[in-house]
């Protein structure tokens, strides 16, 4: 059982925005910046929001996320085919003395 | 452009040690603003962050790993590894290294490797 809740799946059509929630703690997402990574079958994860809201460079600017108390949420607006892939969410943990990362268990989106 | 490529056994018999060494690229594993990160992603299940090392060798862990894992760092080589003891059928996973921007940080992990799969069987 993963630390950080997502709900195992979302859809939506061409066009349309989708909300992925990550619900957490005070000792994780509550104290910590979230992270979310996007991983299509067969390939490694790869860092889609960092340090709560900010985008990597060469990641599109429907992908959006904020965080409020603790819970964080990521948007994809103008849902794409190739956005079709699984979403995870991530945080430090600081609820044992040796702070460790702690990832959701994903949110597979499917295109309609 | 940096580039990690993980590399290991395959196949580990209950009970052995599994052994990863991750190659680093592009960047130096002396390079002070990270650490190298270790994660695990078994079959249909979200990532399980299980280490990290800094150039200094200092590592940090995740609890329930703890008492099985040691990882180590090769300056010389540009590459980390992970040892992971008495390794059982729930470690069978596919084992992944990347970068981390700092203990703490909200920089997270990036880039990752391609990842090598592991099957612990008999």
């Amino acid at each position: 059982q993963s630390v950080l809740t997502q709900p195992p799946s979302a859809s939506g059509t061409p066009g349309q925005k989708i909300l992925i929630s990550c619900s957490g703690r005070d000792s994780d997402i509550g104290s910590n910046a979230v992270n979310w990574y996007q991983q299509v079958p067969g390939t490694a994860p790869k860092l889609l929001i960092y340090n709560d809201d900010e985008r990597p460079s060469g990641v599109p600017d429907r992908f959006s996320a904020s965080k409020s108390g603790t819970s964080a949420s990521l948007a994809i607006s103008g849902l794409q085919p190739e956005d079709e892939a699984d979403y995870y969410c991530s945080t430090w943990d600081d609820s044992v003395s040796d702070s460790y990362v702690v990832f959701g268990g994903g949110t597979r989106v499917t295109v309609l | 452009q940096v580039r990690l490529l993980e590399s290991g056994p395959g196949l580990v018999k209950p009970s052995e040690t599994l052994s990863l060494t991750c190659t680093v690229s592009g960047a130096s594993v002396t390079d002070g603003d990270y650490f190298w990160a270790w994660i695990r992603q078994s079959p249909g299940k979200g990532p399980e962050w299980i280490a990290i090392v800094y150039r200094d060798g200092g590592t940090y862990y995740n609890p329930s790993l703890k008492s099985r894992a040691t990882m180590s760092i090769d300056t010389s080589k540009n590459e980390f590894s992970l040892k992971l003891r008495s390794v059982t059928a729930t470690d069978t996973a596919v084992y992944y290294c990347a970068r981390q921007a700092g203990r703490f940080s909200g920089a997270g992990l990036d880039p990752w490797g391609p990842g090598t799969p592991v099957s612990v069987s008999s």
